[in-house]
């Protein structure tokens, strides 16, 4: 069956840190893979995109790798601050534009 | 840029009532937006793909009479619960599609969600 997977449901990480989420998926094959962001009761906000010919992009402190042999995507926060917790989510393009999530990371990051 | 709105924010109804969830795509038009569920702690659930002027295509499982979805302009979709039960209580987001130029990979950009308490 197909799964998104992101194997930690919460992670704590202390400010100044670099901080590693991790998006298995079986199953599927992207286009591109997407990071989005999430705070408690709001919708998710667009971090980053990396499509299946790219094996990394870099935004700011944000970085995304995507490697399409093990079927991964990592997500690095460098030099993490405490406005970095929130939940953050990956999704895949599966057809005609619909993406589809992964259950999310709750990402605290301590003071 | 790309931004989307959700009106109302928050809606508490009473059990059997109908409910209205408009999204707009404020900046951009959006021949596509989807609609998605998410219970606390879970993730996004699609429902249903709204294409402007044509009948939403349902996730399965997802019952079509119950969720209407209208998606009558370029910049607004609707999802109306029908008879709401206090089981049908969630947070609802939408998303537009922005279609880059240039046969580009699109991008959805979310609402900010309407929280639907059923009493």
């Amino acid at each position: 069956s197909q799964k998104i997977e992101q194997n930690s449901e919460a992670l704590n990480i202390q400010e100044g840190k670099t901080a590693t989420l991790t998006c298995n998926y079986t199953n599927y094959s992207p286009a591109y893979l997407q990071w989005y962001r999430q705070d408690p009761g709001r919708g998710p906000v667009f971090l980053l995109l990396i499509r299946e010919n790219e094996k990394e992009k870099r935004k700011e402190r944000l970085k995304v790798t995507f490697d399409t042999t093990l079927k991964q995507s990592l997500f690095h926060i460098t030099a993490s601050q405490p406005a970095d917790s929130a939940t953050y989510l990956c999704a895949l393009d599966s057809s005609a534009s619909k993406i589809i999530f992964g259950s999310g990371t709750r990402l605290s990051i301590r003071p | 840029g790309a931004v989307v709105s959700q009106h109302p924010s928050r809606v508490i109804c009473k059990s059997g009532t109908s409910v209205k969830i408009e999204c707009r795509s404020l900046d951009f038009q959006a021949t596509t937006m989807f609609w998605y569920r998410q219970f606390p702690k879970q993730s996004l659930m699609l429902m249903a793909t709204s294409n402007e002027g044509s009948k939403a295509t349902y996730e399965q499982g997802v019952e079509k009479d119950k969720f209407l979805i209208n998606h009558a302009s370029l910049t607004l979709s609707t999802l109306t619960v029908t008879s709401a039960h206090p089981e049908d209580s969630s947070f609802y987001i939408c998303s537009a599609l922005n279609q880059l130029a240039g046969g580009g990979t699109d991008t959805q950009y979310f609402g900010p969600g309407t929280r639907l308490t059923v009493l």
